[in-house]
């Protein structure tokens, strides 16, 4: 099992620009995940969703969109890349009210 | 204020102390406690994870959850240099969705 993988790893974007950061699972979790990390403050959650076609807004959801068209896909997408999103972003996911597995994280640096 | 806090350290310690790390939280719904354990620019990986109050040992580590005081605590036995990482609690609802995290404490064990 491969459990939880993020791409790309690491990405430069300059301001203005849009990504979308790729989460993909293959534990058959309903529960899936996005936070971002920054140096000293822990993991913010952006959003969630708890099955396909479900999604719901965290604590910072200003700025990214998300969609779970299947169970297994994730993704987070950045449109107009301020500085302020310069961080390390991290997917996760989990089988209803267990524990969460995460991916290795995305670099992002907005330039 | 934050729905969990977690105070962030650094905390330095030599081979072989008792570690004790904690995590406050506001929220009387939550149910589900997490310990995780983050390496340096690595994906978080779960250390212990508990239901509802009382205590759970697991090796080295034992996690304790206060519900009345609204308060969590994992301790480490004979900390090892190996153990120096960033530690982060983290809690959900009985209901699910949201999974909260601490800012994370950043643990050294000096050998």
């Amino acid at each position: 099992n491969a459990g939880v993988t993020q791409t790309p790893k690491f990405r430069i974007l300059k301001i203005g620009q849009s990504m979308t950061l790729q989460c993909t699972q293959d534990m058959n979790h309903n529960y899936m995940y996005w936070y971002r990390q920054d140096p000293g403050m822990g993991l913010k959650l952006i959003y969630y969703s708890v099955g396909a076609g479900i999604t719901d807004k965290g604590e910072v959801p200003n700025g990214y969109n998300v969609s779970r068209s299947t169970t297994e896909d994730f993704p987070l997408r950045l449109e107009l890349a301020a500085p302020s999103q310069t961080s390390v972003y991290f997917c996760a996911s989990s089988y209803s009210e267990n524990w969460a597995f995460f991916g290795q994280g995305t670099r992002l640096t907005v330039v | 204020q934050k729905e969990v806090e977690q105070d962030p350290g650094p905390l330095s310690v030599p081979e072989g102390a008792i570690v004790s790390l904690n995590c406050t939280y506001s929220n009387s719904a939550f149910q589900y406690f997490m310990w995780y354990r983050q390496y340096s620019r690595k994906g978080p990986e779960l250390l212990m994870y508990t239901y509802s109050s009382g205590n759970k040992e697991d090796g080295r580590f034992t996690a304790q959850v206060d519900k009345s005081s609204k308060y969590i605590s994992l301790f480490i036995r004979d900390s090892q240099p190996s153990d120096s990482a960033t530690y982060l609690c983290a809690m959900r609802h009985n209901q699910g969705g949201k999974l909260i995290f601490g800012q994370g404490t950043e643990l050294s064990v000096k050998p």
